[in-house]
């Protein structure tokens, strides 16, 4: 069985602009959450997708948003890009229940300049 | 607010040696706990989820325990080798939180 995929792996973006990043969950999970990891702040949680619809969402600004596709397969979206947004973007997916044991995927490096 | 603290926050140790890394939790409204290792720059790999109905949890040479009165897990890692050097994090389930909350980890240096 397939692991988590996230694309891109790498991105670099400048202040100002957006950037989408995508996550396919293990065939047959429905839960997808994403999370920010930063030297400073550690693992923080974005937010949880279940059946498409948001169903927990972590203390971040509106400017990061996501969704989630009949599929399953979920995109981040962050507006406005801040220096600070640059982190590794991980997602996870799970069967069910968000406290279902979480699969990791690999994780998109962004960097903003 | 519920905090997860990883003690120590760095650990070098010879190979062979067994040794036990530190996860403490505020909330005591759990649901479950998870350890993860984490190689550098990459995902994190799942290793044990222990339920709160349950006091541990164990896969190959790693055990992991949970004490939920006094806000605490541990995780052994008997005869350690140098491909465990890496980054363990645990993360709090917990009934309230509807989320995943990590502590900052623990990175192991086992050494030849």
């Amino acid at each position: 069985k397939a692991g988590v995929t996230q694309t891109p792996r790498y991105l670099i973006k400048t202040r100002g602009q957006q950037v989408t990043l995508s996550c396919s969950p293990i065939s047959g999970h429905r839960s997808v959450s994403w999370y920010q990891q930063t030297p400073g702040q550690g693992l923080q949680f974005l937010f949880e997708y279940f059946s498409e619809t948001q169903r927990n969402k972590g203390n971040f600004p509106g400017r990061f948003s996501g969704r989630q596709f009949s599929n399953s397969r979920s995109e981040m979206n962050v507006s406005t890009l801040e220096l600070g947004d640059s982190a590794l973007y991980l997602c996870a997916s799970s069967f069910g229940e968000l406290y279902n044991e979480q699969f990791f995927g690999p994780g998109t490096r962004l960097t903003v300049l | 607010k519920q905090e997860v603290t990883q003690i120590p926050a760095a650990l070098s140790v010879p190979e062979g040696e067994n040794l036990v890394l530190n996860c403490s939790f505020t909330d005591s409204a759990i649901y479950n706990l998870q350890w993860f290792r984490q190689d550098p720059g990459k995902g994190l790999t799942s290793l044990l989820l222990i339920q709160s109905s349950q006091r541990e949890q164990t896969s190959g040479r790693l055990n992991a325990s949970l004490d939920k009165s006094s806000g605490r897990s541990t995780l052994y890692i008997a005869a350690s080798q140098p491909g465990d050097s890496a980054t363990y994090l645990c993360a709090f389930g917990g009934s309230n939180t509807g989320k995943l909350i990590f502590g900052q980890g623990t990175t192991l240096q086992v050494k030849p």
